[in-house]
């Protein structure tokens, strides 16, 4: 089955700095890369997501950019504000019914 | 209001008591799915559902039963809970065609099994 990995598993930043989150995943016939969100104490929401068919998507402060041949994909948060401070989860999808999400990644935004 | 809903939302049990976390949604979803969330492993899918009568096992199906007797719910089943079985569990839906893709996730079930 599908694995996912990602890097790093915390992240401290300083307010207006930049951040990115990494990726990988094992099953290239994998498809559909989603991002979620999850504050403290509340459910996952998706923030982003990016079909293989597509190189990078961005959202207003937010960036995700897919590489196929490497098998890896990464979330860029640009101008960090502490409201960004969440677990971040990347997950893979090749078949459209099952999600295979990382480890998550706990981002610290310091004012 | 369009939304997911679990019950109950904290439960403490003891080994082998047999219990049940109900799920559901209003917004006819027809694609409902479990998971459980561990720190350090993300969130990892126990079972899933295409539709009515049509279920099929995630990545972490054992010691779990569901069943997807109406569309709007899907109950999670423990037979017998085990310590192991100690998580917070997740319930999501989407629509048919988008499947795994853009689910909305449920508000979590924290189990602790004693």
């Amino acid at each position: 089955g599908e694995n996912v990995e990602q890097h790093p598993s915390t992240l401290s930043v300083q307010e207006g700095d930049s951040a990115v989150i990494k990726c990988t995943y094992s099953d290239s016939a994998s498809n559909y890369f989603p991002w979620y969100k999850q504050e403290l104490g509340k459910r996952p929401q998706l923030i982003i997501d990016i079909r293989s068919n597509v190189g990078e998507k961005k959202d207003q402060r937010i960036a995700v950019t897919l590489n196929k041949t490497a098998k890896h994909f990464s979330l860029h948060i640009t101008e960090t504000q502490p409201e960004d401070s969440a677990v971040y989860f990347c997950a893979a999808s090749n078949a459209g019914n099952m999600l295979t999400f990382g480890g998550g990644t706990r981002l610290m935004v310091k004012p | 209001e369009a939304q997911v809903t679990q019950n109950p939302r904290y439960l403490i049990t003891v080994t082998g008591k047999k219990l049940t976390v109900t799920c559901s949604q209003n917004m006819n979803h027809e694609y409902m799915s479990w998971y459980r969330q561990d720190p350090g492993l993300g969130l990892r899918q126990i079972y899933y559902s295409m539709n009515v009568e049509v279920t099929d096992k995630g990545d972490v199906p054992e010691g779990y039963k569901v069943s997807r007797k109406e569309k709007r719910n899907f109950p999670l089943i423990l037979e017998s809970p085990s310590p192991n079985q100690t998580s917070l569990y997740f319930c999501a839906s989407s629509t048919r065609d988008r499947g795994a893709y853009e689910q909305y996730f449920g508000p979590g079930t924290r189990l602790t099994v004693t």
